[in-house]
This record gives structure tokens, C-alpha cells and sequence, in this order.
């Protein structure tokens, strides 16, 4: 079937370290991948994205890897600040361009203690 | 820019009552909007596509006489909750894509948390 899952439920990293959050994916047919970021009571707010093209993308303090081999995703977070602390959801896209729908892992929540 | 706004963000009605939730971009084109439901400390899923000018598709298992979906224009979706009951009772998000645009992300609003009592 179609899911997107996620290794940990929870992760907790200190203040200024770097963060792994890790996504399993099981539909090999997906050629775009997002992680998202929701903080209590708001909408998911975006992060970065990859194409099933690529294996690595970089942004500010972000990095996501992509490893198609093993159906596998991750987002990097470097130094890490209390502002990071939140859910994240990776996401995969199906479905015709220009209409894809997202399907949502199960979440990540992400605490940063000081 | 790609801001999508949602109204109301918190609503309380009585069971057997019918609730509007109405999802804007603001700043763009929407051919299609999504419409998700998320329960507490659960992922977000996914209940219907909103096309603009057609019929909404609506994934299994999504009562589409429940949930009322209307795509009258490129920056305008809502979706109204039917005879509601406290089962019914979730955080509501829509999200929509820039018209035109292939594989990019979603843009969400910042939800509606219904409360049927």
C-alpha cells in the first residue's frame, strides 16, 4: 500500500546540535518528497523539498537526503534552536503533475532543550 | 507570497447543525485545493481534492454528503460539514498549489478546529 512512516515518534536534542529526522516511504512510484514543519494549533508550514532526481538538497541549516534504494528520507537540521522545536512530517507526492496530493507520514515531534 | 487563509480558525456547534469552512489563497491561483483533517497528535489526512468549476474527488472512505465541497473560484474552496455530530469533531487544514505548477509544495492555511457538542 501507499505510506509514508516514520522511524521515532519523538526526538530530543540539545540546544546547538545537529538533528536527524528519519522517513521510511513505500511507494517507489513517488518522484517528490516534502518535509513540514507544525507547531501547535497552526497549519504545516514548509521546509524543503527533493525530486525523486535528486539525492540531497541543501537550505538554510536544512538538508534533506533521499535514498530511493531503500525508500528512505531524512531531514537534517543543523545547530539547533529552541524555535526548531515542533512536529515534522515528510510527505510524498502522487499523482499527476499539477495535481499531486500529498500523503503525510506520521510526525516527528521535535523537542530542543536549552 | 502563497499565503492561504482560512476562516474561521475555531468554531463550536451543536450536534445535527451544519458548519462552512472557507479556505482563500490570497495571493495566487488555485485551480486545486486540498482539504485535510488531522486528529490530536495524528498526521494529517487527506479527504478530498477540490477542483475548481468541477466535482471535488474524495478519497475512500470520505462521506462526500458529509463533507460538502465547493470550488467556485480560482482562490475560494470551502468545505461544509453536514448534520454535524461530536465524532466529527477535528482540526480541519486546506492547502492549495499555485496553478500551473507541477511537483511544488502545498501551501496550507492554519486550520479550523471544530467542536460539535
Amino acid at each position: 500500500g501507499e505510506s509514508v512512516g516514520l522511524h521515532l515518534p519523538t526526538l530530543s536534542v540539545q540546544e546547538g546540535d545537529n538533528s536527524i529526522i528519519n522517513c521510511a516511504y513505500s511507494n517507489s512510484a513517488s518522484d517528490y518528497f516534502i518535509w513540514y514543519k507544525q507547531e501547535s494549533g497552526k497549519g504545516p508550514q514548509f521546509i524543503i523539498d527533493i525530486r525523486s532526481n535528486m539525492d540531497k538538497r541543501q537550505g538554510q541549516r536544512v538538508t534533506v537526503l533521499l535514498n530511493k534504494t531503500v525508500k528512505h528520507l531524512s531531514l537534517q537540521i543543523a545547530a539547533t534552536q529552541p524555535g526548531d522545536s515542533a512536529v515534522y512530517f515528510c510527505a510524498e507526492g502522487m499523482g499527476v503533475q499539477g495535481a499531486q496530493k500529498l500523503v503525510f507520514g506520521q510526525g516527528t515531534r521535535l523537542t530542543i532543550n536549552p | 507570497g502563497a499565503v492561504v487563509s482560512q476562516h474561521p480558525s475555531r468554531v463550536i456547534c451543536k450536534s445535527g447543525t451544519s458548519v462552512k469552512i472557507e479556505c482563500r489563497s490570497l495571493d495566487f491561483q488555485a485551480t486545486t485545493m486540498f482539504w485535510y483533517r488531522q486528529f490530536p497528535k495524528k498526521s494529517l489526512m487527506l479527504m478530498a481534492t477540490s477542483n475548481e468549476g468541477s466535482k471535488a474527488t474524495y478519497e475512500q472512505g470520505v462521506e462526500k454528503d458529509k463533507f460538502l465541497i465547493n470550488h467556485a473560484s480560482l482562490t475560494l474552496s470551502t468545505l461544509t460539514v453536514t448534520s454535524a455530530h461530536p465524532e466529527d469533531s477535528s482540526f480541519y487544514i486546506c492547502s492549495a498549489r499555485k496553478t500551473g505548477i507541477g511537483n511544488s509544495p502545498l501551501h496550507f492555511g492554519n486550520g479550523t478546529r471544530l467542536t460539535v457538542t
